[in-house]
């Protein structure tokens, strides 16, 4: 089985801009969900996805959104950046009904 | 909410011998405890979970441990390998919130 895949792997954008990050999840799993990880912070959630439908949601900002497609795709924007987003965004995704969940390798995003 | 805490940022142990990491964590509440293993440049990568009825599990050369009393979890990698250098998370859930994550141990192993 393909694991999680995420797209773009690097981006580089500009402060004020917006960036859209795409994630693909384990074949079967119905479950999605984000990451932000930075070294000061550490890894922290950023919300969860299920069905189409948004099921939990961390304490970030309403800049970042996402949704998740019928296909269990999902997507995730982060609308007029800040230097302080550059992180590594992670996207896991898990089969129903079950805790654990698997990453994908992530979509680095520096802004400048 | 849940909190994590790790014990050492970093980590340095001799190849073959024993490693162990540890976290603790705040809700006595927590059910669901799991570890990932991350290496430069990659996502974090599944290594062993255990629930709140269990106090011990194994897997491949790994053994967590779970401690509800004093809300103590630790990860034991036997006979350690340079392969085994990465930055090790555990992880909290309870309820129907998302996982908490420790900060993270760096494991450096010495020739």
């Amino acid at each position: 089985k393909a694991g999680v895949t995420q797209t773009p792997r690097y981006l580089i954008k500009t402060r004020g801009q917006q960036v859209t990050l795409s994630c693909s999840p384990i074949s079967g799993h119905r479950s999605v969900s984000w990451y932000q990880q930075t070294p000061g912070q550490g890894l922290q959630f950023l919300f969860e996805y299920f069905s189409e439908t948004q099921r939990n949601k961390g304490n970030f900002p309403g800049r970042f959104s996402g949704r998740q497609f019928s296909n269990s795709r999902s997507e995730m924007n982060v609308s007029t950046l800040e230097l302080g987003d550059s992180a590594l965004y992670l996207c896991a995704s898990s089969e129903a009904g079950r805790d654990t969940i698997y990453f994908g390798e992530g979509s680095w995003l520096t802004v400048v | 909410g849940e909190s994590v805490g790790l014990h050492l940022p970093t980590l340095s142990v001799q190849e073959g011998d024993n490693s162990i990491i540890n976290c603790a964590y705040s809700n006595s509440a927590s059910d669901y405890f799991i570890w990932y293993k991350q290496e430069s440049g990659k996502g974090p990568q599944f290594i062993i979970d255990i629930r709140s009825n269990m106090d011990k599990r194994q897997g491949q050369r790994v053994t967590v441990l779970l401690n509800k009393t004093v809300k103590h979890l630790s990860l034991q990698i036997a006979a350690t390998q340079p392969g085994d250098s990465a930055v090790y998370f555990c992880a909290v859930k309870g309820g129907a919130d998302g996982l908490t994550f420790g900060k993270g141990t760096h494991l450096i192993i010495q020739p």
